[in-house]
């Protein structure tokens, strides 16, 4: 099992550009989410997917959009790319068992110009 | 409201034990969680504490629970070079979908 997989892992942005972040699960697990980390501010959640087919706001969902395609992929999408969304978004999925714990993607390090 | 607090920064020499703390406010919390992040990477979980209990140990990690003062602690014994990361606590709620992150303490191992 891949995991949590994420592309791209690096991504340099001009102010005003689109780009879509990439985010797949093979667990087979019904819940996934993206959050950003940002210094100091551990991670905040912009969207979760609670199953396929769902989706809600996080705490700062302001300027992204998502798509969950399937049970397998979560995208994140920013239409219009701004400085202040410079961050590393990560995403999760959560397997529902004893614990319910979340499982992260190793992370897109996004630079907004 | 809903608010996980941890220390910034925590630094021990290696072979001593690491203790990092955590406090929460949401009562009603089922599982408290501690991931480690490594530089360049995602979070991992470490361990993870159901509500009710007061203690779990697992290897070299001990963490304990203080429902009343809401407090959340990870010991780390014996702490190596390879545990220098930053360590989130984390909480959720049963039947809820959302999950809370402190803002990370970064531990630095001395040789």
């Amino acid at each position: 099992n891949a995991g949590v997989t994420q592309t791209p892992k690096f991504q340099v942005l001009k102010t005003g550009q689109s780009m879509t972040l990439q985010c797949a699960q093979d667990m087979n697990h019904n819940s996934m989410y993206w959050y950003r980390q940002d210094p100091g501010m551990g991670l905040r959640l912009i969207y979760y997917s609670a199953s396929e087919g769902t989706t809600d706001k996080g705490e700062v969902p302001n300027g992204y959009n998502v798509s969950r395609l399937n049970k397998r992929e979560f995208s994140l999408r920013l239409e219009s790319a701004a400085p202040s969304q410079t961050s590393v978004y990560f995403c999760a999925s959560t397997s529902g068992g004893a614990g319910n714990e979340q499982f992260f993607g190793p992370g897109t390090r996004l630079t907004v110009l | 409201g809903e608010d996980v607090e941890q220390s910034l920064f925590l630094s021990v020499r290696e072979g001593d034990s690491s203790v990092i703390n955590c406090t929460y406010t949401d009562s009603s919390s089922t599982y408290l969680y501690w991931y480690k992040q490594e530089p360049g990477a995602g979070l991992q979980l470490l361990t993870y504490i159901f509500s009710n209990m007061d203690m779990k140990q697992d290897q070299r990690l001990t963490v304990l629970l203080n429902k009343k003062d809401k407090h959340l602690s990870l010991r780390i014994a014996d702490t190596q070079t390879g545990d220098s990361a930053i360590y989130f606590c984390a909480e959720t709620t049963s039947g809820t979908y959302k999950y809370i992150f402190g803002t990370g303490t970064r531990l630095k191992v001395l040789a």
